[in-house]
C-alpha cells in the first residue's frame, strides 16, 4: 500500500525557474493538502483541496498554484521560484472532510532555491 | 500565523520517565490532533480528540483538551528511547488544519 507519494525527494532550482512538486495518493481520500516546513516554524498550510475541481488557500499561498483534476493527484506548482521558497514540502491526505480526520503524510520534498 | 503553540520547545528525559507536552491555540476548533515526526521523515498521526471530548487514551498516550482555556496536553508514559522525535499539535477547523512549531523530545537510554 503506497499511501501518499511525493516526487521528487530533492530538487535544486535557480531563482526564477518553475517546477511542479507531484503528490499522489491511492487511498481514495477526498482531502489533500500541501505544507511547507521551515526550521523552528513547524508546518504551514499552503493550499488544500476537498475534492476534484475544488481548491482553497491556506496560510501561505503566495507564489504557489495548485489544481485537483483527479481524486488521486494534487500537484503544487512554483511559477517563479524565490530563495524564500527554500523549504521542505509535505503533501498530506485525509478521508474525512468537515469534521476533520487523520492526515497521512508523504515523506517530503526538499527544495533549495539558489 | 500558526494556530498551535507547543510548550516546551525542547524536553529531555530519562527512559522510563513520563513526558508532558502542552499546546495552546487561539481560535475555534472541530478537533485537535497530535503528530510525531522522526528526523527527516513525514509526520505520523498519533491521536485525535474532538472539541466535545475532554480526555482520550491510546496505549501509552493520554491527551486532554480544555476548550475553555484553548489548550491541550499530550502525556507519554514510561517513555522509551524510540520515543525520541518532534511532536506537533494541529488544530482543525473545517479542513483548515494548522500546526504548531513542535516540541523536540529526547529520551536518554
Amino acid at each position: 500500500n503506497a499511501g501518499v507519494t511525493q516526487t521528487p525527494k530533492f530538487q535544486v532550482l535557480k531563482t526564477g525557474q518553475s517546477m511542479t512538486l507531484q503528490c499522489a495518493q491511492d487511498m481514495n481520500h477526498e482531502y489533500m493538502s500541501w505544507y511547507r516546513q521551515d526550521p523552528g516554524m513547524g508546518l504551514r498550510l499552503i493550499h488544500y483541496s476537498v475534492g476534484a475541481g475544488i481548491t482553497d488557500q491556506g496560510e501561505v499561498p503566495n507564489g504557489y498554484n495548485v489544481s485537483r483534476s483527479t481524486t488521486e493527484d494534487f500537484p503544487l506548482r512554483l511559477l517563479s521560484a524565490a530563495p524564500s521558497q527554500t523549504s521542505v514540502y509535505f503533501c498530506a491526505s485525509s478521508s474525512l472532510t468537515g469534521k476533520g480526520g487523520e492526515l497521512f503524510f508523504g515523506e517530503g520534498s526538499r527544495l533549495t532555491v539558489l | 500565523s500558526q494556530q498551535g503553540e507547543e510548550d516546551p520547545q525542547a524536553l529531555s528525559i530519562q527512559e522510563g520517565e513520563n513526558a508532558t507536552m502542552n499546546c495552546s491555540y487561539k481560535t475555534s476548533i472541530n478537533n485537535l490532533q497530535w503528530y510525531r515526526q522522526n528526523s527527516g521523515r513525514g509526520l505520523v498521526h498519533l491521536i485525535l480528540i474532538r472539541s466535545n471530548e475532554r480526555e482520550k487514551h491510546s496505549g501509552r498516550l493520554r491527551v486532554t483538551l480544555d476548550t475553555s482555556k484553548k489548550s491541550s496536553s499530550l502525556l507519554i508514559t514510561a517513555s522509551r528511547a524510540a520515543d525520541t522525535a518532534s511532536y506537533f499539535c494541529a488544530t482543525d477547523w473545517y479542513n483548515d488544519m494548522r500546526f504548531g512549531a513542535g516540541t523536540r523530545l529526547t529520551v536518554k537510554p
